[in-house]
């Protein structure tokens, strides 16, 4: 375990469907993240938030949206979205910025397959 | 734009030997350099961090430098087991603010074989 926990670890959607994942960290940090994981692709970043307001939301599509109801917390929530949206969904958190000697501390992912 | 390339997609050596691995980066000048492992179905995990000022780090069988000029970093795994096969990302800090916004080259998958 590394501290960041998300769930569920798999999850198979249909395109009408609405569901969320969920992301909890108890390492004190204040910043906690989004990203995606495509196959032969980078990490891409999705949103960020800093002591629980979002101060980055790298265009991504109104289909996914995010909510931190507080610093231990992060949500995505999903609704009507596409097969091009089957990835690893990776959940971030870190105390500051990144530039700490400890980094960013991820989760294991969910793994999101949309039918 | 920003740019993040590592130039080996995968690289197999053989057990005992030293692994580097490369990321050049354009169009930014970034005031640190990460790098973590992934494995697979797993989130990254990170290994070490690297500032502008600080030409290389260690950490007991890893050794990171940081070359500003040419814009690259190199990443050695020295005396390499199997157990040290993964994907390796180096990563970049955009932002240097209280929240980073941190980009991720695409990785190296690095295969060790006994």
């Amino acid at each position: 375990e590394t501290g960041v926990t998300q769930t569920p670890r798999h999850l198979v959607m249909g395109m009408t469907n609405k569901k969320s994942l969920k992301c909890e960290q108890h390492l004190g940090h204040n910043a906690m993240y989004w990203y995606k994981q495509s196959a032969k692709k980078p990490l891409e970043l999705m949103f960020v938030y800093s002591l629980e307001e979002r101060v980055e939301n790298n265009s991504v599509p109104s289909r996914f949206s995010p909510e931190c109801p507080n610093s231990s917390h992060l949500f995505l929530h999903l609704h009507t979205l596409q097969p091009e949206d089957s990835a690893l969904y990776l959940c971030a958190s870190s105390q500051g910025g990144g530039a700490s000697n400890y980094g960013y501390t991820f989760g294991s992912g969910t793994r999101l397959t949309v039918v | 734009s920003q740019k993040i390339e590592q130039n080996s997609e995968a690289l197999n050596i053989q057990e005992g030997k030293t692994a580097t691995l490369t990321c050049n980066y354009t169009n930014y000048s970034p005031a640190y350099l990460q790098w973590y492992r992934q494995d697979p179905g797993r989130g990254p995990v990170f290994l070490l961090l690297i500032r502008e000022n600080e030409k290389e780090k260690r950490k007991e069988r890893l050794k990171v430098t940081f070359d500003t000029t040419l814009k690259q970093s190199l990443f050695h795994i020295t005396a390499s087991q199997p157990a040290d096969s993964a994907t390796y990302l180096c990563a970049l800090d955009l932002s240097g603010s209280s929240a980073s916004k941190i980009i991720f080259g695409s990785g190296t998958r690095l295969s060790i074989r006994p």
